[in-house]
C-alpha cells in the first residue's frame, strides 16, 4: 500500500461545478499536510496547507480528518484556470526528507 | 529574488555518459532536495540535504550522487546514465519561517525542472 494515495482521476467538470479530491495516508504519526498544484510540464507550487480545524482560501477549502487519516480539497465554482494536477503531500515530521507526495489527481475544467 | 534555479533545462545523454544537474536557491533555506517525476506519477525523493554539510538518501538514490556545495547550492550527479533515468528532475528547498526565510514550515519551493532523456 502506498504511503499517500489519491483519487486516480481524471476529473472532467464544467465551469462552475464543485469538485472534491480525497487523499489518504497510512502513517498515523504524520504531522503536516499540504495541497500542491502542478500545471502541465511545470514545477509544483503550494496551493494551501491543511490544518486540523480546516481552512479556506477563496474558492478552495481543505479539510483534515486525523481519525480516518485523510485530507480533502474542495473547489467551488470551478474556473478554466483551475485545470491542473493536484498533489497531496504528507509530512512525517518537521525535519527535511520526511515528505511524501501522492501521484496526483488531474482536473480538467471545460467551458 | 530568483527563488530556485536549475540548469540545464533540457539534456539528452547516451547510455553511460555522466552529467551534473545544478541547483541554487536564494531564499536562505537550510534544506534542499532532489526529486524525479516520471510520467503520470508523483515526485519521488532521490536525495536531500537537511543543512549545509549533510546529505541523506531518499526513496530512489541508486545511480545518483549529490553534493551540497554551500548553503545555496545542491548538485545531482549521474555517473553512468541509464535509460531508466529518463525523467524530469526537480530541485526544491525549504526552511523554517522567520530568520529571513520565505515560506511556511515544511513548504517546499521548486525549481523549473530539468528534462533528461537517456538514449
Amino acid at each position: 500500500r502506498k504511503e499517500v494515495e489519491q483519487d486516480p482521476g481524471p476529473f472532467n467538470v464544467p465551469e462552475g461545478a464543485t469538485v472534491a479530491f480525497n487523499c489518504t495516508y497510512s502513517n498515523s504519526a504524520s504531522q503536516s499536510f499540504f495541497w500542491y498544484r502542478q500545471d502541465c510540464r511545470k514545477e509544483p507550487k503550494l496551493l494551501m496547507s491543511v490544518y486540523s480545524s480546516g481552512n479556506e482560501d477563496g474558492r478552495f477549502t481543505a479539510q483534515l480528518n486525523r481519525a480516518s487519516q485523510y485530507i480533502s480539497l474542495l473547489i467551488r465554482d470551478s474556473k478554466l484556470s483551475d485545470s491542473a494536477t493536484y498533489l497531496c503531500v504528507v509530512n512525517r515530521g518537521t525535519n527535511a526528507g520526511k515528505s511524501t507526495f501522492g501521484d496526483g489527481t488531474t482536473l480538467t475544467v471545460k467551458p | 529574488n530568483a527563488g530556485v534555479t536549475q540548469t540545464p533545462k533540457f539534456q539528452v545523454l547516451k547510455t553511460g555518459q555522466s552529467m551534473t544537474l545544478q541547483c541554487a536557491q536564494d531564499m536562505n533555506h537550510n534544506s534542499m532536495y532532489w526529486y524525479r517525476q516520471d510520467p503520470g506519477m508523483g515526485l519521488r525523493l532521490i536525495y536531500y540535504s537537511a543543512s549545509e554539510g549533510t546529505t541523506d538518501k531518499g526513496e530512489v538514490p541508486n545511480g545518483y550522487n549529490v553534493s551540497r556545495l554551500n548553503k545555496r547550492e545542491f548538485s545531482l550527479r549521474l555517473e553512468s546514465a541509464a535509460p531508466s533515468q529518463t525523467s524530469v528532475y526537480f530541485c526544491a528547498s525549504s526552511g523554517f519561517p522567520g530568520q529571513g526565510n520565505k515560506g511556511t514550515i515544511n513548504e517546499q519551493f521548486f525549481g523549473p525542472g530539468t528534462r533528461l532523456t537517456v538514449l
